[in-house]
């Protein structure tokens, strides 16, 4: 499975934008880019997925390189509520795959 | 609304006992998926299944079983072979494509050995 590298956690101010960076240079044609997030004792929330070109959600947006040898969630205006680890994980475009998580990067969140 | 339940959320085995995590989904996903997260750590994969009758072991599947007779259900049971059994155990499904829908998880039952 192509790997993702995150750094382990990062910071923010409250209604601030926060940019959370993956790399993934080994990632495959075929390979889709997920983002999911996991809020302390919760199961992980799906936040964003693209293959090629940019995505919106009313979560957030998905920048992914030309090349997508890299991507970035982008939170628009950051809350207490969006602290949590969020991880970027690329999934085979293959029936039954499964999510291979890695360690993702914890977010903190400042009033 | 649909969903995935898991339950119970909290669960005590004694050494030696075999114990079952039930996971319920209302979703009419095809695949269902177990996972284990140990503190700090993110999750890994312990049983998938695609399709009902069938189930492929994941990353660390030794000391547990899995079944799967109905697509709604997809239960996992600790065994005594287990010798560290004590985590957050997290259940997941997906249409066929996950990689194109998402995946949706369930809230977690979380296991203590005493």
């Amino acid at each position: 499975d192509a790997k993702t590298t995150q750094p382990n956690s990062m910071e923010s101010n409250e209604e601030e934008p926060v940019h959370l960076p993956c790399n993934h240079s080994t990632i495959s044609g075929t390979d889709y880019i997920h983002w999911y997030r996991q809020l302390p004792s919760q199961g992980p929330e799906y936040v964003i997925h693209g293959l090629t070109s940019n995505v919106n959600n009313r979560m957030a947006s998905l920048a992914i390189a030309e090349d997508r040898k890299s991507s970035t969630l982008i939170l628009h205006r950051a809350t207490l509520r969006d602290a949590a680890v969020y991880y970027c994980i690329l999934t085979v475009w293959q029936a039954g795959t499964a999510l291979i998580f890695g360690k993702g990067t914890t977010l903190s969140v400042s009033s | 609304d649909g969903g995935i339940t898991q339950s119970p959320k909290y669960l005590f085995r004694k050494e030696g006992q075999n114990v079952t995590l039930s996971c319920e989904q209302n979703l009419n996903h095809d695949a269902m998926y177990w996972y284990r997260q140990d503190p700090g750590q993110g999750l890994r994969l312990i049983y998938y299944s695609q399709i009902v009758n069938d189930f492929q072991k994941g990353d660390i599947a030794e000391g547990y079983s899995v079944s799967r007779e109905k697509k709604e259900s997809f239960p996992l049971t600790v065994t005594s072979a287990q010798k560290n059994p004590t985590a957050f155990y997290l259940c997941a499904s997906s249409m066929g494509q996950g990689w194109y829908y998402g995946y949706t998880f369930g809230s977690g039952t979380r296991l203590t050995v005493v």
